[in-house]
């Protein structure tokens, strides 16, 4: 089906272990992103891709790792969880950077550190 | 720095109009967008402003200010179904994503 899946959907892992989050969007955009979403903070962007391996960090970068080797994937992996990093964390992709290109959101993972 | 500033909450009566207001502090200004959020969902894009202005879509619209640094959204005919949270969101940079406020939660009472 057409659009933008994260899997799983819901995680729970113990401090310091290694946990990817996955992401596939179907539309090709050359633009994608991972938010965190906690109470009070709103959508904190931790890091985006403009396309196949090129990568930068976003505001809330520390503890994650990403990589882009296709266009339609882009995982975020936390090299060793802290209960810090319990969120819901969001991937998004676009055609561009500008306010008009709207961002697909996938439906979220629910991630808790214990 | 930049900064986005939201109410946190907002109460409202089915039927009536609300306005969701957004003040920015950025170091270049390339937009304002909205997002809505319902529990438990992920955020959809709701409309952008570039120019100083209303752009209209539906029941919804958008405001912007670039002298004042503020925009709005504004919410008519109010639904149950609008009850969610609203982000307004900035691009301060002609290469950079946009930086999203904290966001403001509707609540929308009969």
């Amino acid at each position: 089906d057409a659009g933008i899946t994260q899997s799983p959907r819901y995680k729970i892992t113990e401090t310091g272990r290694q946990v990817t989050l996955m992401c596939h969007q179907t539309w090709s955009h050359s633009y994608m992103f991972w938010y965190r979403q906690d109470l009070g903070h709103g959508l904190r962007l931790i890091y985006y891709s403009a396309a196949a391996d090129i990568t930068d960090k976003g505001e809330v970068p520390d503890g994650y790792v990403v990589s882009r080797s296709k266009t339609e994937n882009f995982p975020l992996t936390l090299e060793s969880a802290t209960r810090s990093q319990t969120s819901v964390y969001f991937c998004a992709s676009s055609y561009g950077l500008a306010v008009s290109y709207e961002q697909y959101f996938g439906p979220g993972t629910r991630l808790t550190v214990t | 720095g930049q900064s986005l500033e939201q109410p946190s909450e907002v109460t409202a009566v089915e039927g009536a109009i609300v306005q969701i207001n957004c003040t920015y502090q950025t170091s270049g200004f390339y937009g304002l967008s909205w997002y809505q959020q319902h529990d438990g969902g992920a955020p959809t894009f709701l409309s952008y402003n570039a120019l100083d202005g209303l752009e209209e879509t539906g029941r919804f619209s958008s405001f912007l200010s670039r002298s004042d640094s503020y925009g709005y959204l504004l919410l008519q005919e109010l639904q149950m179904k609008d009850s969610a949270s609203y982000f307004c969101a900035v691009r301060n940079s002609g290469n950079t994503p946009l930086v999203f406020g904290k966001g403001t939660r509707l609540s929308v009472i009969a």
